[in-house]
């Protein structure tokens, strides 16, 4: 079954540093991918998403994320971290194939961010 | 612009009593969907509408019933609630039912059973 893995629960950056998050799929063929935020008490607003072509893909509120298909990832990057990016960050595979209880996408359980000043 | 919209933002509600949560979009979406988000579960789809007059089981039915009114609402009805529902709602649309759409969410309905 398709599905995906969002391997860290919970991390904390400081204001300013770098940030990725990690996403990793399996599916058998190349996928959709997104990615979605959100942010304390809101819905889900999608940052950013890849269906072909070039691999690296940039997103709202200056994210950027890399299809690497060799590892089968998804990773989300930002440069620089403002204290606004605390939320929750969802990866998510969308299926090329109609049906199935699992929906036309499957999201991995979700990564939250916290911002230290 | 309203996008999706869902109604009510909380509620508190005892073992065994029923409700409706609706949600109704205004963007014209053929697709409809309603999740459930508990703690370190993420996002589990419930019931799905992929256009007008159809709705499917996702993953996890059980204890809830849904009706596509018309193409803009989309309830979901919990008619015995039991604590294992106590859980965060959300409704989303999307423009139609393929992988490779983006999916508009509303804000969510925060639902406790005592």
């Amino acid at each position: 079954a398709q599905s995906v893995t969002q391997p860290d629960i919970h991390i904390t950056v400081s204001e300013g540093a770098s940030l990725e998050l990690r996403c990793n799929y399996s599916y058998g063929a190349t996928p959709y991918l997104f990615w979605y935020v959100q942010s304390p008490g809101q819905g889900l607003q999608l940052l950013l998403k890849y269906f072909s072509g070039d691999t690296l893909v940039q997103g709202i509120k200056g994210f950027e994320a890399e299809f690497k298909r060799s590892q089968s990832s998804f990773n989300l990057r930002k440069p620089s971290v403002h204290w606004s990016d605390a939320a929750e960050y969802f990866c998510a595979v969308g299926r090329k194939n109609y049906g199935g209880s699992q929906g036309n996408l499957i999201f991995g359980k979700g990564t939250k961010l916290s911002v230290k000043p | 612009n309203a996008g999706v919209t869902q109604t009510p933002k909380f509620q508190v509600l005892k073992t065994g009593q029923s409700m409706t949560l609706q949600c109704a979009q205004d963007m014209n979406h053929n697709s409809m969907y309603w999740y459930r988000q508990d703690p370190g579960m993420g996002l589990r789809l419930i019931y799905y509408s992929a256009s007008e007059g159809t709705t499917d089981k996702g993953e996890v039915p059980n204890g809830y019933n849904v009706s596509r009114l018309n193409k803009r609402e989309f309830s979901l009805r919990l008619e015995s609630a039991a604590p294992s529902q106590t859980s965060v709602y959300f409704c989303a649309s999307s423009a139609q039912y393929m992988g490779n759409t983006e999916a508009f969410f509303g804000q969510g309905t925060r639902l406790t059973v005592v």
